[in-house]
């Protein structure tokens, strides 16, 4: 079955540091990825859908400039967490789908501390 | 509130009893999946059922979906422990792959 990476599974970092995470779609291309954010207990919220070779479209409420998304190839999406803090301590999950009326393959996700 | 809702929120069952867990959605649908999510770790799918489908078996899963009832139900029969985990449905609109994800239900399988 399909398969995607993300990468980091978990990062600690410092107060005022940026951290990029990958999601990489191994075995077909993605032309839509999507970055969900889940606090403890909760569901995922969704953060914004990568689409490749164009710019992102975010959530409401979501700060474009805080997280950066780059989609630059069929494969392979990066979120960034510019200037991390504290608040933005979470577990960070992406997917992909092949398609319309296709169910969605999540990356294993990735735990950021933010000390 | 969210395009889909689970109920309950939290069940407890010994091992090899069934679990039924439902999802309400608010909105027209193209189809709905459910997932399981063990703690920790991405979501793995489980069941996709369009529209235009009521009833959809895998193994020991069994998916049903009333759409005049927006509503749908996921049956584990005969449970395991390894069954526990959070299990949660999305409804699948017209846009690519997105989907709106529910609380979800905790699952509990004692052994």
């Amino acid at each position: 079955g399909a398969v995607v990476s993300q990468h980091p599974s978990w990062v600690i970092c410092k107060s005022g540091t940026s951290v990029k995470i990958e999601c990489r779609s191994l075995d077909f291309q993605a032309t839509t990825m999507f970055w969900y954010r889940q606090f403890p207990k909760q569901s995922l919220m969704l953060m914004a859908t990568s689409n490749e070779g164009s710019k992102a479209t975010y959530e409401q409420g979501v700060e474009k400039d805080k997280f950066l998304i780059n989609h630059a190839s069929l494969t392979l999406s990066t979120l960034t967490v510019t200037s991390a803090h504290p608040e933005d301590s979470s577990f960070y999950i992406c997917s992909a789908s092949r398609g319309n009326d296709s169910p969605l393959h999540f990356g294993n996700g990735t735990r950021l501390t933010v000390t | 509130s969210q395009q889909g809702e689970e109920d309950p929120q939290a069940l407890s069952i010994q091992e090899g009893e069934n679990a039924t867990m439902n999802c309400s959605y608010k909105t027209s649908i193209n189809n709905l999946q459910w997932y399981r999510q063990n703690s920790g770790r991405g979501l793995v799918h489980l069941i996709l059922i369009r529209s235009n489908e009521r009833e959809k078996h895998s193994g020991r899963l069994r998916v049903t979906l009333d759409t005049s009832k927006k509503s749908s139900s996921l049956l584990i029969t005969a449970s395991r422990a390894a069954d526990t985990a959070s299990y949660f449905c999305a409804t699948g609109g017209t846009n690519a792959g997105k989907s709106t994800f529910g609380d979800g239900t905790t699952l509990t399988v004692k052994p």
